[in-house]
């Protein structure tokens, strides 16, 4: 089945340690995305990739960092520098070749400083 | 700058009657507008969109209306179902970049 799957679901960090959150997807998709949620509170885009190799800074980018090594893959590292990291994380991709479609989510990952 | 706006943190509606959702957006180079519902501790899902091209798109039970004019959009659900309960966000789309709105908590109640 195609699909988004990120993982782990759920995730304990210490304070100082960096965290890898991974997202595969196997919908051929160009574009992918990573937004964060806060309890009561929107999704609010972190970072975004259209090709391989390309990515940009959504509006939360500060102590996160990403990577598009692959097409299907797009992990995002929450850093000791984000200082706070606790929140529920999502990952997204939409085929940017196509005008007016959709973007399909992953079931999200939990993270939680400890 | 928040350009995807829903005002109503929440809405309370009587099963078999209609939910109306709204949303604003504040920038003129969005050309594409999505709805997508949401459960706790579980990725968005797709509900339905609309082209700036059009005012109108119906679905089923979900119907949703563009005013450009206005930078206003609204989804309409009737009647209104007990299983409709959830977090509605709205989303829309320039270029790449997807930006969404803080969502609405729809309860509606048997």
């Amino acid at each position: 089945d195609g699909g988004i799957t990120q993982s782990p679901k759920y995730l304990f960090r210490k304070e100082g340690q960096n965290v890898t959150l991974s997202c595969e997807q196997n919908l051929n998709h160009d574009a992918m995305y990573w937004y964060r949620q806060d309890p009561g509170q929107g999704l609010r885009l972190i970072y975004y990739s259209q090709i391989v190799n390309d990515f940009q800074k959504g509006d939360i980018a500060e102590g996160y960092s990403v990577s598009r090594e692959k097409k299907e893959s797009f992990p995002l590292t929450v850093t000791s520098a984000q200082k706070n990291p606790t929140a529920f994380y999502l990952c997204a991709s939409r085929d940017s070749l196509l005008s007016g479609n959709t973007i399909y989510f992953g079931e999200g990952s939990w993270l939680t400083v400890v | 700058d928040q350009q995807v706006k829903q005002n109503s943190p929440s809405l309370s509606v009587q099963e078999g009657r209609i939910s109306i959702l709204n949303c604003d957006y504040t920038n003129s180079m969005f050309d594409y507008f999505l709805w997508y519902k949401k459960y706790p501790a579980e990725g968005p899902t797709f509900l339905i969109s609309i082209s700036s091209i059009k005012d109108k798109n119906e679905d089923g039970r979900f119907t949703v209306f563009l005013n450009k004019s206005a930078k206003h959009l609204s989804l309409h659900i009737v009647p209104s179902q007990p299983g409709d309960s959830a977090v509605y966000f709205c989303a829309a789309v320039y270029g790449n970049k997807l930006v969404f709105g803080a969502g609405t908590i729809l309860r509606v109640k048997s």
